[in-house]
């Protein structure tokens, strides 16, 4: 079974410096999804960046960008000119392919941004 | 587009309590999906439905029952409630799988005394 660690329960950034969240999974699949989601404390969650595995190029979308290291099973989420709206809990997760398309999620991670 | 809704946003049972989860999509979305989320664990899947009458077990089944009747709903169902299920319900669809976005509800915190 495919399983996601977020290493940092808690993070903090300055307002306007990079952050970056770490996030590892394990898999014997050769073709997968992954995501990052955003859920500030409204609960909502949102889909801030996605990547295929079969691609080299990093995902980027604005200030939010991934380094997807596919041998070492890594997928990071680097977060340039971190706004108060960025503040949240940040959730890694792996799709699988075929079946269910299910999410798995790692633990998430607390996003504090300091002004 | 209203996306992914639920019903209700809050619940307190009793123990051994039923209550039924309403989640319902306008997107035409075919896959379906109910996550629970406990403080420190993240996301975890309950249930999940890939078309109009089907549904399948997650990670998390145990006390729940779903359904799929209609593309656009899917019920949750909890016959006879305990503490451990207490947590914030999730709703998600999506259009197929893949890169596809998965559309989370606004959840529904439910609290079992």
């Amino acid at each position: 079974a495919q399983t996601v660690t977020q290493s940092q329960p808690e993070m903090s950034v300055q307002e306007a410096e990079t952050v970056t969240l770490s996030c590892t999974y394990d898999t014997s699949e050769s073709d997968y999804y992954l995501f990052w989601y955003k859920q500030p404390p409204s609960r909502q969650m949102i889909l801030v960046i996605r990547q295929e595995a079969y691609k080299q190029q990093n995902a980027t979308e604005n200030r939010f960008s991934v380094n997807f290291q596919k041998a070492a099973k890594s997928f990071s989420l680097k977060i340039s000119d971190s706004q108060l709206g960025d503040a949240a809990m940040y959730f890694c997760a792996y799709r699988t392919q075929g079946g269910s398309e299910k999410l798995v999620f790692g633990k998430g991670t607390k996003l504090t941004v300091n002004p | 587009n209203a996306g992914v809704t639920q019903t209700p946003k809050f619940r307190v049972l009793k123990t051994g309590q039923s209550m039924t989860l309403l989640c319902a999509q306008d997107m035409n979305h075919e896959y379906m999906y109910w996550y629970r989320q406990d403080p420190g664990m993240g996301l975890r899947l309950i249930h999940y439905s890939v078309g109009e009458g089907t549904t399948a077990k997650g990670e998390v089944p145990d006390g729940y029952n779903v359904s799929r009747l209609k593309k656009q709903n899917f019920l949750l169902g909890l016959e006879s409630a305990a503490p451990s299920q207490t947590s914030v319900y999730f709703c998600a669809s999506s259009y197929a799988g893949g890169l596809n976005e998965q559309y989370f509800g606004p959840g529904t915190r439910l609290t079992v005394t």
